[in-house]
């Protein structure tokens, strides 16, 4: 089980530009979801999948935000046009959905610095 | 008021000392109950989730639930310096609800 995968790392970036950060669950785990983490707000919920079908994206800061998931094994979060305010820790979790019973798994997360 | 209350710390305790991290919460609605721990730079892993009130035993690591009062504790025993980490709280009923994280040091 190689866990949740994403990338980049670390991604440094000048205001205006377009970001995308990409993410592959594991394997088997339908459900997808996209969080932000700072220090002032912990973690917040952006948006999730079930199936590749956005459920909720009420967590969505604004349009310059976009979120999607073409197959099961790939999704991609993406800012355009970004801004200093966007720099935090994105983390993408999975887990199956038709499991009353399981907890989510994250991965290491993409830290973004918009200059 | 959050749906979910912890204090955010920091806590330092000696090598061998037991720690006590808790949070409260205001949904009654909430059914799972989960401790992640968070290591600098590393996404949050799952530690422990219990589902009823009581208690949850594994190795070092309780963690009690008590519902009628809406509150968690996570308890570690005989603490390492390896357990220096972030602990978040999480609850879910139809979505997951995370505390801001406690941010415990084990000094050796």
């Amino acid at each position: 089980d190689a866990g949740v995968i994403q990338s980049p790392r670390h991604e440094v970036t000048e205001m205006g530009q377009e970001v995308t950060l990409r993410c592959k669950p594991i394997s088997g785990h339908n459900s997808l979801f996209w969080y932000r983490q700072t220090m002032m707000r912990g973690l917040e919920l952006l948006i999730y999948f079930n199936n590749n079908v956005p459920i909720d994206d009420s967590g969505m800061p604004e349009d310059r935000f976009s979120a999607k998931m073409p197959n099961a094994s790939f999704s991609t979060l993406k800012i355009q046009p970004s801004e200093p305010r966007d720099s935090a820790v994105y983390f993408c979790a999975s887990r199956p959905w038709d499991s009353n019973n399981s907890p989510l798994h994250f991965g290491n997360g993409t830290r973004l610095t918009v200059t | 008021q959050k749906e979910v209350e912890q204090d955010p710390g920091p806590l330092s305790v000696p090598e061998g000392a037991i720690v006590s991290l808790n949070c409260t919460y205001s949904n009654s609605a909430f059914q799972y109950f989960m401790w992640y721990r968070q290591y600098s730079r590393k996404g949050p892993e799952l530690l422990m989730y219990t589902y009823s009130s009581g208690n949850k035993e594994d190795g070092r690591f309780t963690a009690q639930v008590d519902k009628s009062s809406k509150y968690i504790s996570l308890f570690i025993r005989d603490s390492q310096p390896s357990d220096s980490a972030t602990y978040l709280c999480a609850m879910e009923v139809n979505q997951f609800y995370f505390g801001t994280g406690t941010s415990l040091t084990v000094i050796p």
